[in-house]
């Protein structure tokens, strides 16, 4: 089955440097998403990147990449130059299922990690 | 406008009592879900959507039942509401199965049940 696994609760970095967020993934599926969400405190789910499977280069969106090691089944988010807006908590989800009728989209998520910054 | 509202915001019911969440779309995206979220459990999935009238289960069905009667429309219902459904309840809906470009998220259901 399906599984994402975000090994750290909790997080500090101190404002201005990078912070790597990790991500582990399980699947037998070839084909496969994989997403990053922030949360702030004021709940609402906001999707920062996506990494296909097929992917071969990792993504970047602003200051946000996804460090994606296929043999190693990790996804890592790398946030450059923090910002106390970056405070939240993420989340790392995957999308189950190849690609044709047997895909349903549903998104599988880690438990998250809550990321603090620190001024 | 909003692509997903939920309602109600927050609701306080009690134990036995059945409970429905609404979920509305503006988008006419085909796919709709309903998470929960949970400390240390992250977003888990109740049950989804695959167009109107076809629905399915999730990982944590139990408890709960839904309805598609439209497009737009994604009703989450809490048969007899029990203290281990309280909750923070969400919405999703994507337009495709394969869509790199994140899911629509509403802005979440904060059930209490005493």
């Amino acid at each position: 089955a399906q599984k994402i696994t975000q090994t750290q609760p909790g997080m500090f970095v101190q404002e201005k440097e990078a912070v790597t967020l990790d991500c582990t993934y399980d699947t037998s599926d070839q084909s496969y998403g994989l997403f990053w969400y922030k949360q702030p405190s004021s709940g609402e789910m906001i999707f920062l990147i996506y990494q296909g499977s097929y992917d071969e280069q990792n993504a970047t969106e602003g200051r946000y990449s996804l460090n994606f090691q296929k043999a190693r089944k990790s996804a890592n988010l790398v946030i450059s130059a923090s910002q106390l807006g970056d405070s939240a908590m993420y989340f790392c989800a995957m999308r189950e299922g190849p690609r044709g009728s047997s895909n349903t989209g549903k998104l599988i998520f880690g438990q998250g990690t809550t990321l603090q910054v620190k001024p | 406008d909003a692509g997903i509202t939920q309602s109600p915001r927050h609701k306080v019911t009690e134990t036995g009592t059945p409970v429905t969440l609404r979920c509305h779309q503006t988008e006419n995206h085909r796919y709709m879900y309903w998470y929960r979220q949970d400390p240390g459990h992250g977003l888990r999935l109740i049950h989804y959507s695959y167009g109107v009238k076809d629905t399915d289960k999730g990982e944590v069905s139990d408890g709960y039942s839904v309805s598609r009667s439209k497009t737009e429309d994604f009703l989450l219902t809490l048969e007899s509401a029990t203290s281990s459904q309280t909750s923070v309840y969400f919405c999703a809906s994507t337009s495709s199965r394969e869509d790199e470009g994140g899911y629509t998220f509403g802005s979440g259901t904060r059930l209490t049940v005493v």
